[in-house]
């Protein structure tokens, strides 16, 4: 199957300070990628979808300028966390997939921990 | 609105049968996945449906039913490294997934 990569794989930062999250598609071209957010003993939460070359579509209550998401090649989009707080301390997820309309597998990185102090 | 109910726990036993079921309300249908993820780890593919009917695949099997909303993931000879939570997915007619809480299942030997 398809490998999708994310690094880091945990970071810990000080409240106010940004943090990046790299998500690659290591063999294949990802026209989407997904970003999601779980918290302990919760399920996936979608967060925002990218389209390479455009702009991501975030979900409701997703405040699109705390959390940018740049999406500038068919292999590689990031997460930016800006002025993190520990509210945002979670597992997020990214996953790749190629737009189709018949069945296709979402391929999910190994995630990162966030852990805002 | 849209909805996906699965239980929330489950035990089994090693070596038995499990069925985790899933229901779901969803603008339009594109297909219904199961992953399984483990404590702390991304979700794994398991299985896709899009038409009625059973997918079989080794131990795990998916079964589907578009009219009644309906979809149930089969676990065989359940082994310790089963324990996982598992997530049913459906693709709405926007092709988004929508989500399901997840089933943790726990295997007891």
């Amino acid at each position: 199957g398809a490998v999708v990569s994310q690094h880091p794989s945990w970071v810990i930062c000080k409240s106010g300070t940004s943090v990046k999250i790299e998500c690659r598609s290591l063999d294949f071209q990802a026209t989407t990628m997904f970003w999601y957010r779980q918290f302990p003993k919760q399920s996936l939460m979608l967060m925002a979808t990218s389209n390479e070359g455009s702009k991501a579509t975030y979900e409701q209550g997703v405040e699109k300028d705390k959390f940018l998401i740049n999406h500038a090649s068919l292999t590689l989009s990031t997460l930016t966390v800006t002025s993190a707080h520990p509210e945002d301390s979670s597992f997020y997820i990214c996953s790749a997939g190629e737009l189709a309309f018949e069945s296709y597998e979402q391929y999910f990185g190994p995630g990162t921990r966030l852990t805002v102090t | 609105g849209q909805n996906i109910d699965q239980p929330t726990e489950m035990t089994a036993t090693e070596g038995a049968i499990v069925q985790i079921n899933c229901t779901y309300q969803t603008s339009g249908f594109n297909g219904l996945f199961w992953y399984q993820q483990h404590a702390g780890e991304a979700p794994t593919f398991l299985s896709y449906n899009v038409l009625d009917g059973l997918e079989e695949k080794g131990r795990f099997s998916s079964f589907l039913s578009r009219s009644k909303g309906y979809s149930y993931l089969l676990l065989k000879e359940l082994q310790m490294k089963d324990s996982a939570s598992y997530l049913c997915a459906v693709k709405d007619s926007n092709y988004q997934l929508i989500w399901g809480a997840g089933t943790k299942l726990i295997i007891k030997p």
